[in-house]
């Protein structure tokens, strides 16, 4: 079966530092990858997506993210974190056979001051 | 940008009851969905539409209608209310791209309880 994993439920880190929010996936072909965002009480807001090309995604927010294929990997990143970052960060990724998201179950940012 | 509304913010309604959820866009996308978000779960998707009248059962289907009369307008429909179906539900929408690299843009979300 097809599936994305965010293997941690929470990150926590320094605000200043850099931070890493990890996601694997198991589809089949070249799917495109997304990360969104949830601020408390808001609804998901897109932060970046992986078509093709250059490995090193760009987003909103200061955000990139980092495709490996060999790994199956899409891991967001953040050179210097912010409290304002502190929300649920998701992984999803879109097969290209069809108009569904596969989506992770989640991670909890939490940046300290 | 993008605005996608929904209905209600909070919702409380009681088993059996039919409820009517309502989500509105105005960036004339052709695709829209409903999904429900609960705790460790991630999201699942209910029912997507890729036009007006047109529908398609996502992973969790059951207990759930949903009508596209409008291109802008995708109502959620629970026929009979039932406390499992207390959660969150998003609806997203977006525009038909080519090889599917369209993003989805999401509402602020309705938190229904049922009692």
């Amino acid at each position: 079966a097809q599936s994305v994993a965010q293997p941690e439920d929470q990150v926590n880190v320094a605000e200043g530092n850099p931070l890493t929010v990890k996601c694997t996936y198991s589809v089949s072909g070249n799917p495109y990858l997304f990360w969104y965002v949830q601020y408390p009480n808001r609804g998901l807001q897109f932060l970046l997506k992986y078509i093709t090309g250059d490995n090193l995604v760009k987003g909103s927010y200061g955000f990139e993210a980092e495709f490996n294929k060999s790994q199956t990997s899409f891991h967001l990143k953040k050179p210097s974190a912010l409290v304002s970052d502190s929300a649920l960060y998701f992984c999803a990724v879109r097969p290209h056979s069809n108009y569904q998201l596969i989506w992770g179950a989640g991670t909890k940012l939490i940046i300290k001051p | 940008d993008v605005k996608v509304t929904q209905s209600s913010r909070y919702l409380v309604k009681r088993t059996g009851e039919k409820v009517f959820l309502e989500c509105v866009q105005d960036m004339d996308h052709e695709n829209m969905f409903w999904y429900r978000q609960d705790p460790g779960l991630g999201l699942r998707l209910i029912y997507f539409s890729y036009d007006v009248k047109m529908k398609e059962k996502g992973d969790i289907p059951e207990g759930y209608s949903v009508s596209r009369e409008k291109k802008e307008r995708f109502s959620l429909i629970l026929e009979s209310a039932s406390t499992n179906q207390t959660s969150m539900y998003l609806c997203a929408s977006s525009l038909i791209l080519s090889g599917g690299t369209d993003t989805q843009y999401f509402g602020p979300g309705t938190r229904l309880t049922v009692l």
